[in-house]
Formats: C-alpha cells, sequence, structure tokens
C-alpha cells in the first residue's frame, strides 16, 4: 500500500525557516517525481514544484523560486521541502503528493502539514 | 499559466440526483485534465484522470467527459459522503488547479 506520512503542525515566526518532510513507504522512490502543492485555508490549490527521487532533479512554478527548496533522501525513501524568510503568506497547508509517472497529476497525497508563521 | 475556471461555485444538491460540475480551460489541454475530491481537512483523492478515465477504487456514480477547453465531471446519483469540494486540475502544461465546486446539501 503506498503511503505519504508527513511530519507534523509547525508555528514559525516571520523570518524564520522551516523544513517539512514526507516519508514515503510501499512503492519504489526512485521511480516518480513527488510533487509539494500549497493550500491556503479556504483557498485554491497551488503547485510549488517536484523532484525526482533517482537523481534528485528539481522543477519549480515560478512563483516559489527562492521560498521553496526540495531535495530527497533516497536511503529512506524521505522528500523535504525548505521554505525560507517566512512570513504570514506563507501560513498554509503544505501537501506531498506523488505524480503519476511522465504526466501531471496526482495519485497519492500525504494528510497534509499546517504551518503557521506568528510572531 | 493556464487557468481553470469552475462552475458553479457551489451547488445545492438532493441525495439521488444527477449533477453535472464545469470545468473551462484559459487554453486547450486536450484531455490533460484531472478531478479531484476534497473533504473538510483531508487531502484530495484523485477521482478521474485524463478527463474520463477511471480510478480504481473510485465508485461508478462518478464520470468525466471532455476535451480541448470544456470538461464536466458528473455524479449519477449524489450520495450524502459525496458532499465535498471538487478540483480540476491540468496537467497539459506546469500543473493549475480550479477553484473549486463544492457541493451541499439542499
Amino acid at each position: 500500500e503506498v503511503q505519504l506520512q508527513q511530519s507534523g503542525a509547525e508555528l514559525v515566526k516571520p523570518g524564520a525557516s522551516v523544513k517539512l518532510s514526507c516519508k514515503t513507504s510501499g512503492y519504489t522512490f526512485s521511480n516518480y517525481y513527488m510533487s509539494w502543492l500549497k493550500q491556503m485555508p479556504g483557498q485554491n490549490i497551488e503547485w510549488i514544484g517536484n523532484i525526482y527521487g533517482g537523481n534528485g532533479g528539481t522543477g519549480y512554478n515560478q512563483k516559489f523560486k527562492g521560498k521553496a527548496t526540495l531535495t530527497v533522501d533516497k536511503s529512506s525513501s524521505t522528500a523535504y521541502m525548505d521554505l525560507s524568510s517566512l512570513t504570514s503568506e506563507d501560513s498554509a497547508v503544505y501537501f506531498c503528493a506523488r505524480r503519476a509517472g511522465r504526466t501531471y497529476y496526482f495519485d497519492y497525497w500525504g494528510q497534509g502539514v499546517m504551518v503557521t508563521v506568528s510572531s | 499559466d493556464v487557468v481553470l475556471t469552475q462552475s458553479p461555485a457551489t451547488l445545492s444538491v438532493t441525495p439521488g440526483e444527477r449533477i453535472s460540475l464545469s470545468c473551462r480551460a484559459s487554453e486547450s489541454v486536450d484531455t490533460y485534465l484531472h478531478w479531484y475530491q476534497q473533504k473538510p481537512n483531508e487531502s484530495p483523492r484523485l477521482l478521474i484522470k485524463y478527463a474520463s478515465q477511471s480510478i480504481s477504487g473510485i465508485p461508478s456514480r462518478f464520470s468525466g467527459s471532455g476535451s480541448g477547453t470544456d470538461f464536466t465531471l458528473s455524479i449519477n446519483g449524489v450520495e450524502l459522503e459525496d458532499l465535498s469540494i471538487y478540483y480540476c486540475q491540468q496537467g497539459n502544461s506546469l500543473p493549475t488547479f480550479g477553484a473549486g465546486t463544492k457541493l451541499e446539501l439542499k
């Protein structure tokens, strides 16, 4: 069974950084891209970027370049996303989601993690 | 970016009725259009891929149609458990999502 388990909720101060994790199981991590997505309360879903589990190759939504950095640890089948210079606009739920094959749709999702930026 | 416009924003439904949700793209996305269901405090769940292809484990009352710029998600016999927000997403270029249609009880 494919599972994506995300780390717990984060409360961070403005200007700080946070690193989110997404631990996977049930499939060959190195054969798939992992995407990260953002959903602000009551709002639309935005694609942040993705990373290939095999070689760490990345692609980003231009809007999130400089904000998000994606990495992987193949040994633990875990994907990470660093968010830097946090502001209130970064307060949101962040999901990891497996990109299905070569095309952009997402067949398995993590449970989401709430990041709150507040002093 | 491809903009996806979903309508209506909210739809009031009666259990058992057949309903259709619309998703219109700002440019052609061929059939690279996918549908998701999201319940409160849950992650989205893939319902339909490539406009009309079914997903294993998804009830057969859900179906999709369309190509190019106009797409429809249909639910044939709405059930109470279907009260959720439904999003379309295009994958023809870097992915974008529609703003969603919320199904509520009439």
